[in-house]
């Protein structure tokens, strides 16, 4: 089975400002994904970016980034320039893709400061 | 439906009782997943369901959890004898096998038991 880890509990940083966020995981498969999910007080779960393993790019999609380490089984988030609205819990997940079994870490929760 | 539909949405019941929460995935989706977030906590892996194969029951907790998904589609989580920690947020999430594939979230059944 996989695992994914989350080693920050909470963070906070102040309006404007760069953050990241950090997550390991351990797979044993070759074809994987690697996911960022956002839940925002509303609960509903909203996908922030995703990383296939075979890519060595990493992946950005506007003020996100990840820096995703494959031999040290590493994918951090970094969220640039934050707003307010990027108050929110952030899930690191990783997704085999031989078997759809997906695992969640257990959480970051950001607070973004006015 | 356009996304993953859970019910009820909100559910409070007396300790001992048994609650049966329903999800329904996403049409054509072949994985269907249970987590357990409770209070401002990280998501718990329950159980999943890919296609035909034997459900992945490794995450519930008790025996006193089951799961079942009929005619790969619409999957009922049943707690029996309900306890006060059952007390959470269920998320049920569905996917597709396959390239970029993401996990798509129902908005969660807060079970309150008292």
């Amino acid at each position: 089975a996989q695992t994914v880890t989350q080693s920050q509990p909470e963070m906070s940083v102040q309006e404007a400002e760069t953050v990241t966020l950090s997550c390991t995981y351990d797979t044993s498969e070759n074809n994987y994904y690697l996911f960022w999910y956002k839940q925002p007080p509303s609960r509903q779960m909203i996908l922030v970016i995703r990383q296939e393993a075979y890519k060595q790019q990493n992946a950005t999609e506007n003020r996100f980034s990840v820096n995703f380490q494959k031999a040290a089984k590493s994918f951090s988030l970094k969220i640039s320039d934050s707003q307010l609205g990027d108050t929110a819990m952030y899930f690191c997940a990783s997704h085999n893709y031989n078997n759809n079994d997906m695992r969640f870490g257990a959480g970051t929760r950001l607070t973004v400061k006015p | 439906g356009a996304g993953v539909s859970q019910s009820p949405s909100n559910k409070v019941t007396e300790k001992g009782k048994d609650v049966e929460l329903r999800c329904d995935p996403i049409s054509g989706h072949t994985a269907l997943y249970w987590y357990r977030q409770s209070l401002g906590q990280g998501l718990e892996f329950l159980i999943y369901f890919q296609g035909n194969s034997a459900p992945d029951k490794s995450g519930l907790p008790s025996d006193r959890f089951s799961a079942e998904r009929t005619g790969g589609s619409v999957s009922t989580l049943t707690i029996q004898r309900t306890q006060q920690e059952d007390s959470a947020v269920y998320l049920c999430a569905s996917s597709f096998r396959g390239l970029n594939t993401e996990a798509f979230f129902g908005q969660g059944t807060r079970l309150t038991v008292v």
